[in-house]
């Protein structure tokens, strides 16, 4: 069975700092696709990245970057010179091809909050 | 494009009234889902549907239903509501997954319903 841990359950960091959201999964299948939401304190949950299991490139995106590695079976997250619009509540989750209708598996979420 | 939807925003209910909370989607995407968001538990999902007329159950599917008729729609029933089914229920749609790491299957949410149960 598939499982997401986020380890973190809150984080808090002073503006400008960078932080590393941590995420570790489970998974038997080689195929599979992890993911990375947002909600901010609005409420909606906002998608950040998709990553499939056979590209294992780090990816950066502005102040966001994320590193996946397979053998330590680790996706985790970091912000760069973090903003206060940057608190919220992040979850990683999980979908692999044993798991029918594409569902997702989703870790217990990390709370950041950033202050001035 | 108005992506996901949920009807209604809030609720309050009392124990033992029903209630459907609807779903739409204009994205023409074969996937919905349901979940549900407890303090703490991040999201769990109660049922998902991979096509028009299919519906199957997730993680916690106990005291819900649900209703796929329309390709756009899913519709989540509460027959008798209970305290325990107090959380924020959020809908989700995506594509259909071919396993081809080039695919979309990016699943998007709706804004959630905030529900009170008494």
């Amino acid at each position: 069975a598939q499982k997401v841990t986020q380890a973190q359950t809150e984080i808090s960091v002073v503006e400008k700092e960078d932080v590393t959201l941590d995420c570790v999964y489970e998974t038997r299948d080689t195929t599979y696709y992890l993911f990375w939401y947002k909600q901010p304190p609005s409420g909606e949950l906002v998608f950040l990245i998709r990553r499939n299991s056979f590209d294992e490139q780090n990816e950066i995106s502005g102040r966001y970057s994320w590193n996946f590695q397979k053998s330590t079976s680790s996706f985790n997250f970091t912000i760069t010179a973090s903003q206060v619009v940057d608190s919220a509540v992040y979850f990683c989750a999980l979908s692999d091809s044993e798991t029918s209708g594409s569902r997702l598996t989703f870790g217990e979420g990390t709370q950041l909050t950033v202050n001035p | 494009n108005a992506g996901v939807t949920q009807t209604p925003k809030f609720r309050v209910l009392k124990t033992g009234q029903s209630m459907t909370l609807l779903c739409a989607q204009d994205m023409n995407h074969e996937y919905m889902y349901w979940y549900r968001q407890d303090p703490g538990m991040g999201l769990r999902l109660i049922h998902y549907s991979v096509g028009e007329g299919t519906t199957a159950k997730g993680e916690v599917p106990d005291g819900y239903n649900v209703s796929r008729l329309k390709k756009q729609n899913f519709l989540l029933g509460l027959e008798s509501a209970a305290p325990s089914q107090t959380s924020v229920y959020f809908c989700a749609s995506s594509q259909r997954l071919d396993w081809d790491p080039r695919s979309t299957d990016t699943q998007y949410f709706g804004p959630g319903t905030r529900l009170t149960v008494l």
